[in-house]
């Protein structure tokens, strides 16, 4: 089993650019999450899906949207880079044998935003 | 809502020594605490997590202890080796609701040889 993957892996952007962060499990989870990592900050969440068909903001969702395309994707979508932007997006997903509190992340994404 | 602080933000302990990375949290109603290490360009990864019903729980040389009343809980790694290198991110929540999951700042330990 691949567990959650992301891609991609590296992205530079300008400001202004738009861009899709994709991401995809295969552990039947029914929760997904996108989470944003800066240095000293920690994992901050950005946007999570508690099962298919819904969204909910996270604790720093400005400047972002998502898309639960079915139980197995989750996107994260920049319309409109900016430079604060600048950070390594992780997905994750709960659920399953795993249980409801465990987060099984993905590889993660650096962005660079010029 | 929740608030989580971490100490220390970095940590260096020799080859074998004991390592204790402290966090504490704000809500009261928080009764589930894991701890994910994360290694260089890695992934994070959970190791150990505790709930509010145990004050301790051991797994080989890693250890949480949780101390409700403070609102503290805290990792301790014993017998340090170089692969315990790593950034050690607390968090706090209520059982079922990892969306709430709130993460400390982390703490970078270094294990010298």
């Amino acid at each position: 089993n691949a567990g959650v993957t992301q891609t991609p892996k590296f992205q530079v952007l300008k400001t202004g650019q738009s861009m899709t962060l994709q991401c995809a499990q295969d552990m039947n989870h029914n929760s997904m999450y996108w989470y944003r990592q800066d240095p000293g900050m920690g994992l901050r969440l950005i946007y999570y899906s508690a099962s298919e068909g819904t969204t909910d903001k996270g604790e720093v969702p400005n400047g972002y949207n998502v898309s639960r395309l079915n139980k197995r994707e989750f996107s994260l979508r920049l319309e409109s880079a900016a430079p604060s932007q600048t950070s390594v997006y992780f997905c994750a997903s709960s659920g399953g044998f795993s249980g409801a509190n465990v987060l099984t992340f993905g590889a993660g994404s650096r962005l660079t935003v010029l | 809502g929740e608030n989580v602080e971490q100490h220390p933000s970095t940590l260096s302990v020799q080859e074998g020594d004991s390592a204790v990375i402290k966090c504490t949290y704000s809500d009261s109603a928080s009764n589930y605490f894991p701890w994910y290490k994360q290694e260089l360009g890695k992934r994070p990864q959970l190791i150990i997590d505790i709930r509010s019903n145990v004050g301790e729980k051991k797994d080989q040389r890693i250890a949480v202890t949780l101390n409700k009343t403070a609102k503290h809980f805290s990792l301790h790694i014993t017998e340090t080796q170089p692969e315990d290198s790593a950034v050690y991110f607390c968090a706090a929540s209520r059982i079922g609701t990892a969306s709430k999951l709130t993460f400390g700042t982390g703490t970078r330990l270094q294990v010298t040889l």
